[in-house]
């Protein structure tokens, strides 16, 4: 078994402020997601990594970057807080692209 | 637009009865459907999932019906619990490049005892 852990938990910054999330994974899976929850509603893709020196758009990607440091761990920053994107931050790992994800408890964004 | 939809927003039912949750979808290229089970406060967990080969998929309470012609899936989970009190997310994907995961808005189901 692993676990995927996400710093910190809750995330309160002030509108303009750049703001960044973090995941660490240990089942040493090779692909990471970061999702966007908004309350009650589906999860959109943000950004995604393959491999360790991948790095991919997703479908929300704007007002958003990403990095892969190592194999283990995937960051999130917003790069300028809106309070339009108060939402719960998902990051997600798979042992390849396609394959069962696995979510992590996620970072709730408040902005002020 | 790749879509993923589900019906109801929300369901009640009382304990010991058969909860249906529905989901649809538009893509034919879709052949991968997992349902994730998230509780309040923490991330989705994989549930159950079944791909476009097959009608049927079940596991213990859980049950996927699958209609690729009408493109519907529904899950069934039978002699519901309180504890099955969660919100239901059927996402759809298809294989290689395609498989980037598309979620439905989910349904909140609520076990009354």
């Amino acid at each position: 078994g692993g676990i995927i852990t996400q710093t910190p938990k809750f995330l309160i910054g002030q509108e303009g402020q750049k703001l960044t999330l973090k995941c660490q994974q240990n089942f040493n899976h090779d692909t990471m997601y970061w999702y966007r929850q908004d309350s009650g509603k589906g999860l959109r893709l943000i950004y995604y990594s393959i491999t360790e020196n991948d790095l991919q758009k997703g479908d929300l990607s704007e007002g958003y970057d990403a990095s892969r440091e190592k194999k283990s761990s995937f960051s999130l920053t917003v790069t300028s807080a809106q309070k339009n994107e108060m939402a719960v931050f998902l990051c997600a790992s798979s042992i390849n692209w396609g394959y069962e994800q696995y979510f992590g408890p996620g970072t709730r964004l408040t902005v002020l | 637009q790749q879509q993923v939809r589900q019906s109801p927003q929300s369901l009640t039912v009382w304990e010991g009865e058969t909860a249906i949750l529905n989901c649809s979808y538009e893509d034919s290229t879709f052949n991968y459907f997992p349902w994730y089970q998230q509780f309040p406060g923490e991330g989705p967990a994989l549930l159950i999932s079944i791909s476009s080969v097959s009608d049927k998929k079940e596991d213990g309470r859980f049950t996927i019906f699958f209609n690729k012609r009408e493109k519907k899936l529904s899950l069934h989970i039978t002699d519901s619990q309180p504890g099955d009190s969660a919100t239901y997310f059927c996402a759809a994907s298809g294989r290689g490049g395609s498989a980037k995961l598309i979620f439905g808005e989910g349904t909140k189901l609520t076990v009354s005892s």
